[in-house]
């Protein structure tokens, strides 16, 4: 069971295009975390939510969190190659110490 | 601060041999945990070390297991190895405080069983 269903999965676009990665869950999160990877390495993180209805700006990246903290979104204004990746997101629960559940990602391809 | 660190980088094995793997968390962390990344199932929590003990524990079988030391360095063992082992291995490091669980990956070891 995937508590954690992230879309899209895949999503090619052109340079300057904007875009939004949804992660919907039925259960609720007490923090939810946004990482990127590149091939062969490990996930870095962009940003942790904590707060229902929290709105993070990190560049043109802007992370959002629902209000019963069961969802968040990720949109990115004017993508750039750089950008590419995959984007994973991860939510912790309650006292489940130090394990996050992960959506399975969405891999960007950004096109000069 | 130096970042998570994980040993081998990687690592080529048979079936039915057995492998050790090595994190070393951000200074001050307390906190270790284990992921496995493969193409079909993503990333899956396999456990969590704090001082020393295990606190949780994902679903995968009894062939691996791990510990953590009393400077935090942590190490995950999988023994009698199987072809569907082949992945990437995570290690990350929290220190959580009382709102969030944010984890800092380290760049992961990478196991190929032949």
């Amino acid at each position: 069971t995937q508590l954690l269903e992230q879309s899209p999965q895949f999503l090619s676009i052109q340079e300057g295009e904007n875009l939004t990665v949804y992660c919907n869950s039925s259960s609720v999160f007490s923090s939810l975390q946004w990482y990127r990877q590149e091939p062969g390495e490990g996930p870095v993180l962009l940003v942790t939510v904590v707060t229902g209805g929290e709105v993070k700006k990190l560049k043109r990246l802007t992370f959002q969190f629902g209000d019963a903290r069961k969802d968040s979104s990720l949109h990115i204004t004017a993508a750039q190659p750089g950008d590419t990746g995959l984007y994973l997101c991860a939510g912790a629960r309650g006292t489940s110490y130090g394990k996050l559940t992960f959506g399975q990602g969405t891999i960007l391809t950004v096109h000069p | 601060k130096a970042g998570v660190t994980q040993t081998p980088r990687y690592l080529i094995k048979t079936r039915g041999q057995q492998v050790t793997l090595s994190c070393s968390p951000i200074s001050g962390h307390r906190s270790v945990s284990w992921y496995q990344q493969t193409p079909g199932q993503g990333l899956q929590f396999l456990f969590e070390y704090f001082s020393e003990t295990q606190r949780n524990k994902g679903n995968f079988p009894g062939r691996f297991s791990g510990r953590q030391f009393s400077n935090s360095r942590s190490e995950m063992n999988v023994s009698t190895l199987e072809l569907g082992d082949s992945a990437l291995y995570l290690c990350a490091s929290s220190f959580r405080d009382s709102l969030q669980e944010t984890q800092y990956f380290g760049p992961g070891t990478r196991l190929l069983v032949l």
